[in-house]
């Protein structure tokens, strides 16, 4: 099956510092990769994806790129906001799952001034 | 355009009960998808339908079921309501899978 594992949080950082949050993948076929984000008592924003290798999906100021060879999808953001504070979740669709999302655990982000 | 809802969002009921879920997609999405939100198994898929079919399902037990009407609009109900299904229940949207899915602002489910 596929799974996806991403790095635990709390992750706290202070305002305009880089932001790295980890994600790695297990797949049997060709997945897309997502990140979603939820801030608190709201439902999942889609916060960047990419379909395919080498593929950078980009949003907001926030990175990812798409490495097969490493069955990576890292989120990246060279200057974190108060206002990214948010849980940050790393999910995947495959055909082989009827495109169901399969999400990772989720990584909390606190962001202070 | 108007995003995906969801109703009512906040809902409070006793074990044994049942309960209706509602979720109105974007227009001209015609697929729709569930998702249960806990803090010790984190997001789980349910199920998905497209054109009034259930096209996949999830792992979860028979109590928990779900329809999609003509106009897309979808409803989940789950009877027999256990503590544990106390959750934020995700309804998401899409033109077709493997299209981006949208996601509604949840309904919490509270069971006492």
């Amino acid at each position: 099956g596929n799974s996806v594992t991403q790095m635990e949080g709390p992750v706290t950082l202070s305002e305009e510092a880089f932001l790295t949050i980890n994600c790695t993948y297990t797949a049997t076929g060709y997945p897309s990769l997502f990140w979603y984000v939820q801030y608190p008592g709201e439902g999942l924003q889609l916060l960047l994806k990419a379909t395919k290798a080498d593929d950078k999906g980009s949003n907001k100021g926030f990175e990812a790129t798409y490495r097969k060879e490493t069955t990576s999808f890292h989120l990246e953001k060279g200057s974190v906001q108060v206002s990214d504070s948010a849980v940050y979740f790393c999910a995947l669709t495959e055909a082989n799952s009827g495109y169901a999302l399969n999400f990772g655990k989720g990584t909390s982000l606190l962001v202070t001034p | 355009k108007a995003g995906v809802t969801q109703t009512p969002r906040y809902l409070i009921k006793t074990r044994g009960q049942q309960v209706t879920l509602s979720c109105s997609p974007i227009s001209g999405h015609r697929s729709v998808s569930w998702y249960q939100q806990t803090p010790g198994q984190g997001l789980q898929f349910l199920f998905e339908y497209f054109s009034e079919t259930q096209r996949n399902k999830g792992n979860f037990p028979g109590r928990f079921s779900g329809r999609q009407f003509s106009n897309s609009r979808s409803e989940m109900n789950v009877s027999t309501l256990e503590l544990g299904d106390s959750a934020l229940y995700l309804c998401a949207s899409s033109t077709d899978l493997p299209d981006t899915q949208y996601f509604g602002p949840g309904t919490r489910l509270t069971v006492l």
